[in-house]
């Protein structure tokens, strides 16, 4: 199947910072990204749908100020948290998917703020 | 939203058969999804059924019945290997797009 890279896979920031998180498919061109967030436990949350060069579309609950999405190219889409907080500590997994197909993950990004 | 349920654990014997069921209720239906998930991993594609029916790929088989909303993920042989989290994610389209959503997960326990 097709390789989706997430970077980085673990972080560790300050309260306060800001972490980037990158999302890339290595061997096809993605229409669309998406963006999860999965606390313990507990299933898959979408954060976020994003499409190359347009803006990203949050889900309800979800402050597009705070977590930032661009989608620069085919093969890239960055999330970045802003001054973070601890309550923002979780996994978050982006995917990659053509349109119609399945969704590839990528190896998800442990985040803890400390 | 899309109300996706699942049981929250299943424990089996290695090399017995087990059957993971889950109920799903939306509109905009696009397709059902079943991932594999390990602890602190990415979850990993298993299935994918659009239209009725059972669709086999070595020890893993699922089915899906759009009428009832209901679909299950059959695993045979298990295998130590198989303890982890099943979800089951339905693809609805939008408006604009479209969106995987995702039920809790049912956590497979496979003792020897």
């Amino acid at each position: 199947g097709a390789v989706v890279s997430q970077h980085p896979s673990r972080v560790i920031c300050k309260s306060g910072t800001s972490v980037k998180i990158e999302c890339r498919s290595l061997d096809f061109q993605a229409t669309t990204m998406f963006w999860y967030r999965q606390f313990p436990k507990q299933s898959l949350m979408l954060m976020a749908t994003s499409n190359e060069g347009s803006k990203a579309t949050y889900e309800q609950g979800v402050e597009k100020d705070k977590f930032l999405i661009n989608h620069a190219s085919l093969t890239l889409s960055t999330l970045t948290v802003t001054s973070a907080h601890p309550e923002d500590s979780s996994f978050y997994i982006c995917s990659a998917e053509v349109l119609g197909t399945e969704a590839f993950f990528g190896q998800g990004t442990r985040l803890t703020v400390v | 939203g899309q109300n996706i349920d699942q049981p929250t654990e299943m424990t089996a014997t290695e090399g017995a058969i087990v059957q993971i069921n889950c109920t799903y209720q939306t509109s905009g239906f696009n397709g059902l999804f079943w991932y594999q998930q390990h602890a602190g991993e990415a979850p990993t594609f298993l299935s994918y059924n659009v239209l009725d029916g059972l669709e086999e790929k070595g020890r893993f088989s699922s089915f899906l019945s759009r009428s009832k909303g209901y679909s299950y993920l059959l695993l045979k042989e298990l295998q130590m290997k198989d303890s982890a989290s099943y979800l089951c994610a339905v693809r609805v389209l939008r408006s604009n797009d479209y969106k995987l959503s995702f039920g809790a997960g049912t956590t497979v326990t496979v003792r020897a």
